[in-house]
């Protein structure tokens, strides 16, 4: 089953700095959906771009997706010390699309 | 409008003992997945049930795990005679549709097998 894959695995940067996080994946998708964890916290949902869009932008975040690589990056600009924490995407597998499979994240830490 | 809610936040059993998670969706919500995440990794999918049926368990063990959504209350992941290695995060989700959409996630559930 396709798979996000994000690299780098870690990531340490100054604030106000920018931070890129990369994720691949293997099968064809109709969606690509990216979450942050906080330490020991749930899951937060960042935002979702579809196969047909290559852009997508909320706030400081820019997405982008490219399907003829299998690639996705997610974009942080002018990082803040509370964007420290781990950055996940997951695709949609199953039949309906409901499968989310995630990768095993990146490590984002924005030093003050 | 409440988040997805899960409880207990933590549960300490002993080997050999049941484990019970609770979820309550966003409310219009009657989608609801359980995902398990072991330390340092990333999520991993086990059942998505809709209300009084399971539509996908393919995620699952075989043994000892089971999970129900009833029609009232709150949707059930049960753990029968955990062993260590059950210990984990466990996350419930859900939508307001099954197809392509987004999932709220809920704070987890940490288990601890001692």
């Amino acid at each position: 089953s396709q798979q996000g894959e994000e690299d780098p695995q870690a990531l340490s940067i100054q604030e106000g700095e920018n931070a890129t996080m990369n994720c691949s994946y293997k099968t064809s998708i109709n969606n690509l959906q990216w979450y942050r964890q906080n330490s020991g916290r749930g899951l937060v949902h960042l935002i979702l771009i579809r196969s047909n869009e290559r852009e997508k932008h909320s706030g400081r975040l820019r997405v982008t997706l490219d399907t003829s690589k299998k690639s996705s990056s997610l974009l942080i600009t002018a990082s803040r010390a509370a964007d420290t924490a781990s950055y996940f995407c997951a695709t949609a597998d199953g039949e309906y699309g409901n499968k989310l499979v995630f990768g095993a994240g990146t490590i984002l830490r924005v030093k003050s | 409008n409440a988040g997805v809610m899960q409880n207990p936040r933590h549960l300490v059993r002993r080997r050999g003992q049941e484990a019970r998670l609770r979820c309550s969706p966003m409310k219009g919500h009657s989608h609801v997945y359980w995902y398990r995440q072991l330390p340092e990794e990333g999520l991993k999918f086990m059942v998505y049930l809709q209300k009084e049926n399971i539509i996908d368990e393919s995620g699952m063990p075989k043994e000892r795990f089971s999970a129900e959504f009833p029609k009232e209350g709150p949707s059930i992941l049960r753990i029968q005679q955990v062993v260590r290695g059950d210990s984990a995060a466990y996350f419930c989700a859900s939508s307001r549709k099954a197809v392509q959409e987004t999932q709220y996630f809920g704070p987890g559930t940490r288990l601890l097998v001692l």
